[in-house]
């Protein structure tokens, strides 16, 4: 039963553009939610992330939007660059019990064309 | 300077055999990690120690065990390889074990079983 899920497995955008990448879940018990970024042949390094209770968290080119009721959450890039190519996990976890026991999606893989 | 460094890279072995994985995080962090990345790009956890001390063992064959001997390390030994123990295993660290921390990811080990 897989509890984080990305429907997507692939996505292009042209450079400049607008990336949307979205996540779903399951478990209401989760309280945290991160963004990974993965290239070939590397692990996957965090981007960022955005607690439950709060709705919105901007880094930069990069926004993680949350909405609970609908256990959904987004990550967008703007502006899109050639670099920003990879696949991007999303992942969460739940305070108690194991903690920070991440639970990732399948990814998405990210095509940003020049 | 790696932050997370697993050794070897590569590791192709025969059926039947017995082999170690080793990771080491020099960001002073309390919390190590081992994933499985399955031939579905599955991320999915298996073992956590907090301060050498095991505190997440997923359902993992008894093949499998996790050895810290301090906190900056924690290696990975399989007995008796089978076939569908062939995946990318990446070992993470986190500052500690709260959750929503992020964890930082080592580069892999792609483990071939023949």
């Amino acid at each position: 039963d897989q509890q984080v899920k990305q429907n997507s497995p692939s996505l292009s955008v042209q450079e400049g553009r607008i990336s949307i990448l979205n996540c779903d879940y399951t478990n209401s018990m989760f309280d945290y939610f991160l963004w990974y970024k993965k290239y070939p042949a590397e692990g996957p390094t965090f981007l960022i992330s955005i607690s439950s209770i709060k709705d919105k968290n901007e880094d930069g080119r990069f926004t993680v939007f949350l909405n609970k009721s609908a256990k959904h959450l987004s990550l967008h890039i703007v502006p899109s660059q050639p670099g920003d190519s990879a696949v991007y996990f999303c992942a969460a976890s739940a305070e108690g019990g194991a903690t920070n026991k991440l639970i990732f999606g399948t990814g998405t893989l990210l095509a940003v064309q020049p | 300077d790696t932050a997370v460094s697993q050794t070897p890279k590569y590791l192709v072995t025969q059926m039947g055999n017995d082999k170690s994985i080793k990771c080491e995080q020099n960001l002073g962090h309390d919390t190590m990690y081992w994933y499985k990345q399955d031939s579905k790009k599955f991320l999915k956890i298996m073992f956590s120690y907090n301060n050498k001390e095991l505190i997440i063992n997923e359902t993992v064959p008894n093949r499998f065990s996790p050895k810290s001997p301090d906190k900056a390390h924690l290696n990975l030994h399989i007995n008796s390889l089978e076939l569908g123990d062939s995946a990318v295993y990446f070992c993470a660290s986190s500052q500690v074990f709260t959750a929503g921390q992020p964890q930082h990811f080592g580069d892999g080990t792609r483990l071939s079983i023949l």
